[in-house]
């Protein structure tokens, strides 16, 4: 099946830096979604990418879709204690009927 | 707003125990998924269904069933507890199919001793 390579699995940053993350895949996928999970919640859904080029920004937060549709990349700017979290990348469509998910990219800020 | 409520939120079972794992969403979503997360696995899908009255496995089907009677509501069953069960269960919900965007409950976490 396919598989989401996702990086950095984590990451110490101080408050006020940008971060930015990444996930890759062997294979195309039609959808791209970046979750943010709390702890002790659920993955709550943060950026959804439908279109190859597609640039979408919520907040301080802005995601792509890579044109090859074989990746997409988080960016979180300036930082700050509560972007604390675990943020999972998730592609849909192409040869798999179901989201595919990666492991996940730990974010601690120190204040 | 709701959105996706599971209850319960912790249990605790034994060995050989049974129980459901109750899922309620508000979003009139046709589709529903039971995932579970585990440390370095991330989320596995165990079943799901594309509406009212059907269900279909997923990655990771064997040990549990799954049931869904109303379109609002999804039950993830437990016959006979295992440790290797222990883990947190995830409920979701998407509205136009399985590769959009779902949205996930709090999450219930299951200890099997």
């Amino acid at each position: 099946g396919q598989q989401l390579n996702q990086s950095p699995q984590s990451m110490f940053i101080q408050e006020g830096e940008d971060v930015s993350m990444n996930c890759t895949s062997s294979s195309i996928f039609n959808t791209w979604l970046w979750y943010k999970q709390d702890p002790g919640e659920g993955p709550v859904l943060l950026i959804a990418l439908y279109k190859a080029g597609e640039l979408t920004s919520n907040g301080r937060l802005t995601a792509q879709f890579g044109i090859t549709r074989k990746d997409s990349f988080l960016n979180i700017s300036a930082s700050i204690p509560s972007d604390v979290g675990i943020y999972f990348c998730a592609g849909g469509g192409g040869s798999n009927y179901k989201l595919t998910f990666g492991k996940g990219t730990l974010l601690t800020v120190n204040p | 707003n709701a959105g996706v409520t599971q209850t319960p939120k912790f249990r605790v079972l034994k060995t050989g125990q049974s129980m459901t794992l109750l899922c309620a969403q508000d979003m009139n979503h046709e589709y529903m998924y039971w995932y579970r997360q585990d440390p370095g696995m991330g989320l596995r899908l165990i079943h799901y269904s594309v509406g009212e009255g059907t269900t279909a496995k997923g990655e990771v089907p064997d040990g549990y069933n799954v049931s869904r009677l109303k379109k609002q509501n999804f039950l993830l069953g437990l016959e006979s507890a295992a440790p290797s069960q222990t883990s947190v269960y995830f409920c979701a919900s998407s509205f136009e199919g399985m590769n959009t965007e779902a949205f996930f409950g709090q999450g219930t976490r299951l200890t099997v001793v």
